[in-house]
């Protein structure tokens, strides 16, 4: 079954201690991206892939880091969080930008 | 600045008539849009999507239509179902396939039967 996997699916945390989201695809999918929901604000995209060692900045990359070892796999790490960081994240995968993109469950992260 | 914006944050429409979505851009560089639907605890989910070089894509109940010039698309539900009900994005990315994607703000849609 084609799938993204996003771990874990609720996270509370204090401010500064370093986190780490995972992402899996089972697609073979080239593209993979982090977005972040906030009320009033949608979908923003933070960080974004276009295959293996290749990553540039989405619309609000602050505060974040991503790295992309293997196709499969985009992790997000939050070296220093901040409650500012306190949202609804969603990674997703597709072929392309322009692809039909496939999301994760989400992962509710609060941090006090 | 918001470059894809969905200005009306919710609608209601009874079961059977047509729900239409609108979605405003302002950056001429985008050329690939698409709709995705999200249910509370879940992902977002792909609907429907449309290249530039088109001005209307049909899919069963769901019609996107697209206006270049006016920087304009809409997302048509007919008829609407109450299984509709759920928030709508639009979602645009520019050329190459290998760029940003950018979200509107979503609209919550009610089907009410």
């Amino acid at each position: 079954e084609a799938q993204v996997t996003q771990n874990p699916r609720y996270l509370i945390t204090v401010t500064g201690k370093k986190l780490t989201v995972t992402c899996s695809q089972n697609m073979n999918h080239e593209y993979m991206s982090w977005y972040r929901q906030d009320p009033g604000l949608g979908l923003r995209q933070i960080y974004y892939s276009m295959n293996v060692e290749v990553t540039d900045k989405g619309d609000v990359p602050e505060g974040y880091k991503v790295s992309r070892k293997e196709k499969r796999n985009f992790p997000l790490i939050l070296e220093s969080p901040s409650p500012n960081q306190t949202s609804l994240y969603f990674c997703a995968s597709s072929f392309s930008a322009t692809g039909k993109a496939f999301f994760g469950q989400g992962t509710r992260l609060t941090v006090v | 600045d918001q470059q894809v914006k969905q200005n009306s944050p919710s609608l209601s429409v009874q079961e059977g008539r047509i729900s239409i979505l609108n979605c405003d851009y302002t950056n001429s560089m985008f050329d690939y849009f698409l709709w995705y639907k999200k249910y509370p605890a879940e992902g977002p989910t792909f609907l429907i999507s449309i290249s530039s070089i088109k001005d209307k894509n049909e899919d069963g109940r769901f019609t996107v239509f697209l206006n270049k010039s006016a920087k304009h698309l809409s997302l048509h539900i007919v008829p609407s179902q109450p299984g509709d009900s759920a928030v709508y994005f639009c979602a645009a990315s520019a050329a190459g396939g290998y760029q940003k994607v950018t979200f509107g703000i979503g609209t919550k849609l009610q089907v009410i039967p």
